[in-house]
């Protein structure tokens, strides 16, 4: 069975630079979730996306942004990376009609900032 | 503030035996307490879910045990194997003034069965 798909799986980058990090959601998955993981914590919400349009904000900083577009992959775009933005980044999908419990969430992306 | 507490941090059993993780809430409008399951170094896995009309669900060697007057809810799994070895998070869903659902997660459990 197709499962979420991540990519990179890992990144390493320096302080002050730009990331991008892409999530293709499982096909007929119309929602997306972006969660961040820090090491030995629970997942943070970033942000989700329903049908291309931003549906609700976590815990996003204003540095990051976010989009879905029109395949209904999304891109998490991080920028003036910090050490703090160290973590595992995850993309999350569901299906129409299901609750969002139901989430499919992909293997992630470690990103590290040196 | 963590809306979902979630009991003990780290858990030890032996192969055969019963693994309890407890979690409590105080948002009565969460609609749905899902349990994931995470091995490192890939992405949480839903593993079983419950409603809060329910007191009890169960699925093979896991059930949920849901308590909605004291607010709290546990995951049991009986015949604990090495296998089972992971970091179990507790969830509740919730809508959001924008009219979606999210997840909010517990600090999760590392367990480890020993064989």
């Amino acid at each position: 069975a197709a499962g979420v798909i991540q990519s990179p799986r890992h990144l390493i980058k320096e302080k002050r630079e730009t990331a991008t990090l892409k999530c293709y959601p499982i096909p007929r998955h119309d929602t997306v979730y972006w969660y961040q993981q820090g090491p030995g914590q629970d997942p943070q919400f970033l942000i989700s996306f329903y049908e291309k349009m931003q549906s609700d904000k976590g815990s996003i900083p204003d540095r990051f942004s976010a989009q879905q577009f029109s395949d209904y992959h999304s891109e998490l775009n991080m920028s003036s990376l910090e050490l703090g933005d160290s973590a595992l980044y995850f993309c999350a999908s569901r299906k129409p009609g299901q609750g969002a419990y139901e989430q499919y969430f992909g293997p992630g992306t470690r990103l590290t900032v040196t | 503030q963590q809306q979902v507490k979630q009991s003990p941090q780290s858990l030890i059993v032996q192969k055969g035996g019963i693994s309890i993780i407890n979690c409590a809430y105080e948002n009565t409008a969460f609609d749905y307490f899902p349990w994931y399951q995470q091995f490192p170094g890939k992405g949480p896995a839903l593993l079983i879910a419950i409603r809060p009309d329910v007191s009890e669900k169960k699925e093979g060697r896991f059930t949920i045990s849901f308590n909605k007057s004291a607010k709290q809810f546990s995951l049991h799994i009986m015949d604990s194997q090495p296998g089972d070895s992971a970091t179990y998070f507790c969830a509740a869903s919730e809508f959001t003034q924008g009219g979606s659902e999210k997840l909010v997660f517990g600090k999760g459990t590392k367990l480890t069965v020993n064989p």
